[in-house]
């Protein structure tokens, strides 16, 4: 099993629909992490969370809201999906051995908004 | 966190040493150089990391120049496999709470393309 698991892999929905991204992992890390990645672009944060009681905006919260329900789930929700919500997202976690920061990325949800 | 410039694009051929170039000539101190690399829509995977020194483990070797304002990632014996979009990412240590976090920034790195 993937250490890292997000719940879709493909989702198509329509505008103004509200849905959620899910995502587990093993690695007893944490830290979780929200990105994003348009075509041609490289990832972008959207929320992150140091631990259960932490959540953190990054650099595009906005249209979106999280949940970190236990140590290993972390989702993410888009409360009315519109179209240029279309990306491929990523949920990561992460350690920090030494000193550094290591992620581990889960394979993606390709979400599409018609 | 340093930026970081990348080649948009690099061919290497197969069994042949690839090589992927990165500058980072603000980077300060206690800023490490971190090498990650994403093959077509999965989620990146790390390679390797470093402060000062040369770097090497079982994927890559790290070369970080003296003056730390470039690192080269060397893939020894690139295969197919290799092909991918390879990310030079520069950041600080950790930060031990989030109020102050900077995460992980990723740029539009290299798409290096292994060939036959």
């Amino acid at each position: 099993d993937a250490d890292v698991t997000q719940t879709p892999r493909n989702r198509i929905t329509k505008t103004g629909k509200r849905i959620m991204l899910e995502c587990s992992q093993t690695k007893g890390h944490d830290r979780m992490y929200w990105y994003r990645q348009d075509p041609g672009l490289g990832l972008r944060l959207i929320y992150y969370s140091f631990d259960v009681k932490d959540i953190n905006k990054g650099e595009i919260s906005d249209g979106y809201s999280v949940s970190r329900q236990a140590q290993a789930k972390f989702s993410l929700s888009l409360e009315s999906a519109i179209p240029n919500q279309t990306a491929l997202y990523f949920c990561a976690t992460s350690d920090l051995p030494g000193g550094s920061v290591r992620y581990t990325f889960g394979s993606g949800t390709r979400l599409t908004v018609v | 966190d340093a930026k970081t410039t990348q080649p948009p694009s690099m061919d290497c051929a197969e069994g042949r040493a690839a090589n992927l170039p990165c500058n980072h000539s603000t980077i300060s101190g206690n800023e490490y150089v971190y090498w990650y690399r994403q093959i077509h829509s999965q989620g990146p995977q790390y390679i390797i990391h470093g402060l000062k020194n040369n770097e090497t483990n079982e994927m890559a070797s790290l070369i970080i120049t003296e003056d730390r304002k470039s690192s080269t990632l060397i893939l020894p014996h690139a295969t197919l496999r290799d092909t991918a979009v390879y990310y030079c990412i520069v950041r600080v240590r950790h930060q031990i709470s989030s109020g102050s976090a900077r995460q992980l920034t990723f740029g539009s790195g290299t798409q290096l393309t292994v060939l036959p």
